[in-house]
C-alpha cells in the first residue's frame, strides 16, 4: 500500500520565479492538504483540497495556488517566489471525515529560494 | 486568535518516562494530534483525542482535557531513537489544522 508521495524532493529556484510541487496521496484517500514549514517550526496550513476543489486556505498570499486532479493527487503553485519561501512544503493526506479525519504526510519538497 | 503552546525542548533518560505538555486555544476544536516528526522526516502520527480521557497505544498514552484546554503525551520506557520533535495539533473549526511549534525531545543514555 503507498503512502504519500511528493515530488520532486529538493529544489532550487531563484527569486521571482513560479514553482509547482506534486503530490499523490495515500491509496483510498480523497483529501489533500499543504503545509509549509519553515526551519525550527510546526507546519502552516496553506490550503485543503477535496472534490477538486479548495475548501479552506490559511493565511497565505494568492500567489500560492493549487490544483486538485480527479484521481485526487494534487499541485501546489507558488508564483513570484521570494527567500522567505524557502522551507519544507509538506503534502498530507486524509480520507475525508467531516472533520475528524487522520492526516498522512508525505516526505516533503525542500525548496531552497536564492 | 489560535495558539498553540508547548516547551521548546526537553531532555530526558533512556528508559524513563517523560511527559509532553500542550495548551491551545482555538475559535473551533474538532480534535487533538500528536505527531513524531525526526530531522529532515515528515512528521507521523502517533495519537488522537477528541474526548476527554486519556488514550493509551504501547508505549505511548496521549491525554485530552477540552475545559482546560490541555494534552499532554507520555513516553513510557524511553528508547535513544525517541529523539525526535513532537508536534501538538488541534483540528480547529472547518477543516483547517494548527500546529504547535513542536517539543525537541533528546534521549541520553
Amino acid at each position: 500500500d503507498a503512502g504519500v508521495t511528493q515530488s520532486p524532493t529538493h529544489l532550487i529556484k531563484t527569486r521571482g520565479q513560479q514553482v509547482t510541487l506534486r503530490c499523490s496521496p495515500k491509496s483510498g484517500h480523497d483529501t489533500v492538504s499543504w503545509y509549509q514549514q519553515a526551519l525550527g517550526q510546526g507546519p502552516q496550513f496553506i490550503f485543503q483540497y477535496y472534490e477538486e476543489e479548495e475548501r479552506q486556505r490559511g493565511n497565505f498570499p494568492d500567489r500560492f495556488s493549487g490544483h486538485q486532479f480527479p484521481n485526487y493527487s494534487s499541485e501546489l503553485n507558488v508564483n513570484a517566489l521570494l527567500l522567505g519561501d524557502s522551507a519544507l512544503y509538506l503534502c498530507a493526506s486524509s480520507l475525508d471525515l467531516r472533520g475528524q479525519e487522520t492526516q498522512y504526510f508525505g516526505p516533503g519538497t525542500r525548496l531552497l529560494v536564492l | 486568535g489560535q495558539n498553540i503552546d508547548q516547551p521548546t525542548e526537553m531532555t530526558a533518560t533512556e528508559g524513563a518516562i517523560v511527559q509532553i505538555n500542550c495548551t491551545y486555544q482555538t475559535s473551533g476544536f474538532n480534535g487533538l494530534f500528536w505527531y513524531q516528526q525526526h530531522a529532515g522526516e515528515a512528521p507521523t502520527f502517533l495519537s488522537y483525542n477528541v474526548l476527554d480521557g486519556l488514550e493509551e497505544k504501547g508505549r505511548f498514552s496521549s491525554f485530552l482535557s477540552r475545559s482546560k484546554g490541555y494534552s499532554y503525551l507520555l513516553l513510557k520506557e524511553l528508547q535513544m531513537k525517541d529523539s525526535a520533535s513532537y508536534l501538538c495539533a488541534v483540528r480547529a473549526g472547518g477543516f483547517k489544522t494548527i500546529f504547535g511549534a513542536g517539543t525537541r525531545l533528546f534521549v541520553k543514555a
